[in-house]
């Protein structure tokens, strides 16, 4: 199946710092990628979908503001969790869809757990 | 609006059974596809199997089947001779057909295979 590579799987900040993760999908082209959140023995949270060239659209609820998405070409997406608190402290996951290919499943990156100390 | 439910929060099964995952969903459209994902302790989220709506013939991967009932809008998968890797957290997903949007997803299984 086709690759999505997230980065980075871990990473810790301090508190007020931002954070960017990367998800690109290696051999395929993604018009759209979606970016989740995931809590503690809880499904997928859908926090914004990503679209190349325009702005991104998120879910009810989602900050804008602190957690911009930026999806510059048909295979990056990127997320950056500006001014981190220990609340923002999660599992988050990217996925992208083959824009080839209709009803495809997605795809995901290995996650990354963000600590903000 | 789409929904999917399932209604077993955790499962457990003895190495080498066979365990079968519920899954209902909610729609008003004929046109969907529909998934179940594994995500391991790694939490890597992996595709086990999909199902076309329009197709009768319940989808199989080697050990992993599916009984997909379109009239009772059900979907539950069946693994046989478990191993110990199956171990994971189970989602059932769903997309309309002809969309480029996110799955809708269920609130997942946690299936334990003791050896």
């Amino acid at each position: 199946g086709a690759v999505v590579s997230q980065h980075p799987s871990r990473v810790i900040c301090k508190s007020g710092t931002s954070v960017k993760i990367e998800c690109r999908s290696l051999d395929f082209q993604a018009t759209t990628m979606f970016w989740y959140r995931q809590f503690p023995k809880q499904s997928l949270m859908l926090m914004a979908t990503s679209n190349e060239g325009s702005k991104a659209t998120y879910e009810q609820g989602v900050e804008k503001d602190k957690f911009l998405i930026n999806h510059a070409s048909l295979t990056l997406s990127t997320l950056t969790v500006t001014s981190a608190h220990p609340e923002d402290s999660s599992f988050y996951i990217c996925s992208a869809r083959d824009r080839r290919i209709m009803n495809t499943e997605a795809f995901f990156g290995q996650g990354t757990r963000l600590t903000v100390v | 609006a789409q929904t999917v439910t399932q209604s077993q929060p955790e499962m457990s099964v003895q190495e080498a059974e066979t365990v079968t995952l519920s899954c209902t969903y909610d729609t008003s459209e004929s046109n969907y596809y529909l998934f179940w994902y594994k995500q391991p302790p790694s939490r890597q989220m992996i595709l086990v199997i999909r199902q076309e709506a329009y197709k009768q013939q319940n989808a199989t991967e080697n050990r992993f089947s599916v009984n997909f009932q379109k009239a009772a809008k059900s979907f539950s998968l069946k693994i046989s001779d478990s191993q110990l890797g199956d171990t994971a957290m189970y989602f059932c997903a769903f997309i309309l057909g002809g969309s480029q949007g996110n799955l809708i997803f269920g609130k997942g299984t946690k299936l334990s295979v003791k050896p």
